[in-house]
């Protein structure tokens, strides 16, 4: 079975790192690209940025770029989404998704939850 | 970037009925439109790609439509398994971007 894993829950404060996790089986990770989806509370899906884990192409939404970092490691075929420094406005649900310039994104994590708060 | 613009924002439609939902790209897209639907809790899904080909297991009565800058998801006879939230997104140019969702809802 094709999935994406998702780490858990996390809790932090502003100011604060983080990097989450999203872990791909069933599938060859180096053939596919993992994109990272933004949905705060309440809202909307907002495209983040998307990697090719098998060259480590990466590209991201001028509304993300130089706010957060994307990178996988084909050898545990895992992408993640990092942060330096988190701000409440970062409180959202982040999911990682498979895509393919052939379908968008046909593959869905169960999404991590972000809470940052003082 | 290309904006999308779903409309309406909210459809109320009776179960049985028919529903229409729009998606606009601000420039083309040519067929690389990708639906979703979304319920409360849950991951985003796929229904419908390349526009018109539905993704593996979703029902006949989800049809998608259009090119370049005019999409139309149709569910054909709403089912209550069908109420929620529709996102269209357009793959063709990066960055990849999604419209704001139409949510459909009981009447």
């Amino acid at each position: 079975e094709v999935q994406l894993v998702q780490s858990g829950a996390e809790v932090k404060k502003p100011g604060e790192s983080l990097k989450i996790s999203c872990e791909g089986s069933g599938y060859r990770i180096s053939s596919f690209w993992i994109g990272w989806v933004r949905q705060m509370p309440g809202k909307g899906l907002e495209w983040m940025g998307i990697i090719y884990p098998g060259d480590s192409d990466t590209r991201y939404s001028p509304s993300f770029q130089g706010q957060v970092t994307i990178s996988a490691d084909k050898s545990i075929s895992t992408a993640y989404l990092q942060w330096s420094s988190l701000k409440a406005s970062d409180t959202a649900m982040y999911y990682c998704a498979r895509g393919t310039t052939l379908d968008g994104f046909d593959i869905w994590g169960q999404g991590t939850m972000v809470t940052v708060s003082s | 970037e290309v904006v999308m613009t779903q409309s309406p924002a909210s459809l109320s439609v009776s179960p049985g009925e028919r529903a229409t939902l729009s998606c606009r790209a601000s420039q083309s897209a040519s067929t690389t439109l990708a639906w979703y639907q979304q319920k409360p809790g849950q991951p985003p899904r796929l229904l419908i790609y390349g526009a018109s080909t539905r993704a593996t297991g979703i029902p006949a009565r989800f049809s998608g439509s259009g090119s370049e800058t005019e999409f139309t998801l149709t569910i054909s006879s709403l089912q209550s398994e069908d109420f929620a939230v529709y996102y269209c997104q357009q793959y063709n140019n990066w960055p990849w971007t999604f419209g704001q969702g139409t949510k459909v809802e009981i009447k």
